[in-house]
């Protein structure tokens, strides 16, 4: 089993630039989450999945927008990136109460 | 609103020595979660801590869990090179967060030889 897997692992975008950052698990879970993370801030909770087809917003929603059309996929878009959404993001998913396992991160950077 | 605050916040600290990094968190909450991150890796679960008094230990690692306190502690005995990562508590309640955790600020840990 591969678990949780993210591509691209690194990007560097210009401010205003889209992207994609898709996140796969092969572990059956019904939920799935996006956080970033930044120094000195631990984890924020960006959306988050509770089925295929579903969405919601978690901590730090704006500027963000995300689709699961499939149970095993969940993508984070970026329409207009800003230099404030340099950061590293981090896809999990888990069981309904289980514990989360996390992807390996991507590392973003908006010049 | 559910808040969760580590300390320390960076700890150094000698081979061979004993420390407890401290979790508190704001409301009540159903279960309680700890993480290890290596410089540059994905978060690993180490614990999950799931009623009061609960106490869980992996080699040189302890965990427990005050609720009346609301308060978990992440305990270290004689600390190793290898124990070198960032510590992270992360607090739930199932009633009013669903399935989200708030994350701690994390607590940088440094073992010197």
């Amino acid at each position: 089993n591969a678990g949780v897997t993210q591509t691209p692992k690194f990007r560097v975008l210009k401010t205003g630039q889209s992207m994609t950052l898709l996140c796969a698990q092969d572990m059956n879970h019904e939920y799935m989450y996006w956080y970033r993370q930044d120094p000195g801030m631990g984890l924020r909770l960006i959306h988050y999945s509770v089925g295929e087809g579903t969405t919601a917003k978690g901590e730090v929603p704006d500027g963000y927008n995300v689709s699961r059309l499939k149970k095993q996929n969940f993508l984070l878009g970026l329409e207009s990136a800003a230099p404030s959404q340099t950061s590293v993001y981090f896809c999990a998913s888990s069981y309904s109460r289980g514990d989360r396992f996390f992807g390996p991160g991507t590392r973003l950077t908006v010049l | 609103e559910l808040k969760v605050e580590q300390n320390p916040l960076f700890l150094s600290m000698q081979e061979g020595k004993n420390y407890t990094i401290y979790c508190n968190y704001s409301t009540t909450s159903d279960r309680l979660y700890w993480y290890r991150q290596d410089p540059g890796k994905s978060l690993e679960s180490l614990f999950v801590l799931l009623s009061n008094g609960a106490v869980k230990q992996e080699g040189r690692l302890m965990a427990s869990l005050d609720t009346k306190a609301r308060l978990s502690t992440l305990h270290i005995t004689a600390a190793v090179h290898d124990l070198s990562a960032t510590y992270f508590c992360a607090v739930g309640t199932w009633r009013e967060y669903g399935n989200k955790l708030v994350f701690g600020a994390g607590t940088i840990l440094r073992v010197k030889s």
